[in-house]
C-alpha cells in the first residue's frame, strides 16, 4: 500500500520570503508524484509532476520540486512567495502503472504582508 | 470552454432525501473519478472509470451508486442522505495512468 505524509498542516510566511512544504511518501512500488493547489472554493489543478528523469521538476508560478529517491520525498519550493499564493497545497503519488492517486493531507500556505 | 464540470455547484437537501451530482469533461479523457473532500480539507477518492467501466471503488457505503453512461461523463447518485455526507465532491478526469488529473469545480453537499 502507499501512503502520503505531509507534516506541515499549516505554514505561515512573509511575503517575499522562500518557502518549502514538504512531501514523504511510503510504496514498495515506484509511483509518480505530483503537486496540485487548491485556491479557495475552487478545484485542484496541477503545479507539477515527477515522471521519470531529471529529479527537479519545475511547475507553475515559480514553484519547483526534488525528488529524493533515497529519502522518499519530494518537497516543494519556492524563492520567493506572492499573497497570491495563499491556498491548499496538496501532494499526491500514483503506483506507476494504476489509475490509483493518493493524496496528503494538505499544507495550508499563509503568505502574510 | 469549460474542462471539467460539474452540476449543482451548491446542494443543499434533507437527511433521508436521493440526490445526483452530474459531471461531465470534454477532454476526450478515458478515465473519470470522484472524490469526496470533508471539512478537514482531506481528499478521498471513491471511485474511477475508465472507458465506461468500474476500476477504482473505494470502501464507500453502498448509499453511494456512480454512473457512466459514456466515458465523457461519471454521475453520481446519492440514496438515503445522512448528516455525515455533508462535504465537497470532486470529479476528476485523466488521459489514463501518469497523466495529472483535471478537477472539476466541486459540488458542495449540504445534508440539513
Amino acid at each position: 500500500a502507499q501512503s502520503v505524509t505531509q507534516l506541515d498542516s499549516q505554514v505561515p510566511v512573509f511575503e517575499e520570503a522562500p518557502v518549502e512544504l514538504r512531501c514523504n511518501y511510503s510504496s514498495s512500488v515506484s509511483v509518480y508524484l505530483f503537486w496540485y493547489v487548491q485556491y479557495p472554493n475552487q478545484g485542484l489543478q496541477l503545479l507539477l509532476k515527477y515522471l521519470s528523469g531529471s529529479t527537479l521538476v519545475k511547475g507553475i508560478n515559480g514553484f519547483e520540486a526534488e525528488f529524493n529517491k533515497s529519502q522518499t520525498s519530494f518537497h516543494l519550493r519556492k524563492p520567493s512567495v506572492h499573497i497570491s499564493d495563499t491556498a491548499e497545497y496538496f501532494c499526491a503519488v500514483s503506483p506507476s502503472g494504476t489509475y490509483k492517486y493518493i493524496f496528503g493531507t494538505g499544507t495550508r500556505l499563509k503568505v502574510l504582508a | 470552454d469549460t474542462a471539467v464540470s460539474q452540476t449543482p455547484k451548491y446542494l443543499v437537501t434533507q437527511m433521508g432525501n436521493d440526490k445526483s451530482i452530474k459531471c461531465e469533461q470534454n477532454l476526450g479523457h478515458d478515465t473519470m473519478y470522484w472524490y469526496k473532500q470533508d471539512s478537514k480539507k482531506f481528499l478521498k477518492i471513491m471511485f474511477s472509470y475508465n472507458n465506461k467501466e468500474l476500476i477504482i471503488n473505494e470502501t464507500v457505503p453502498n448509499r453511494f451508486s456512480p454512473k457512466s453512461p459514456d466515458k465523457a461523463h461519471l454521475n453520481l447518485h446519492i440514496n438515503s442522505l445522512e448528516l455525515g455526507d455533508s462535504a465537497v465532491y470532486f470529479c476528476a478526469s485523466s488521459p489514463g495512468t501518469a497523466g495529472e488529473q483535471f478537477f472539476g469545480p466541486g459540488t458542495r453537499l449540504t445534508v440539513l
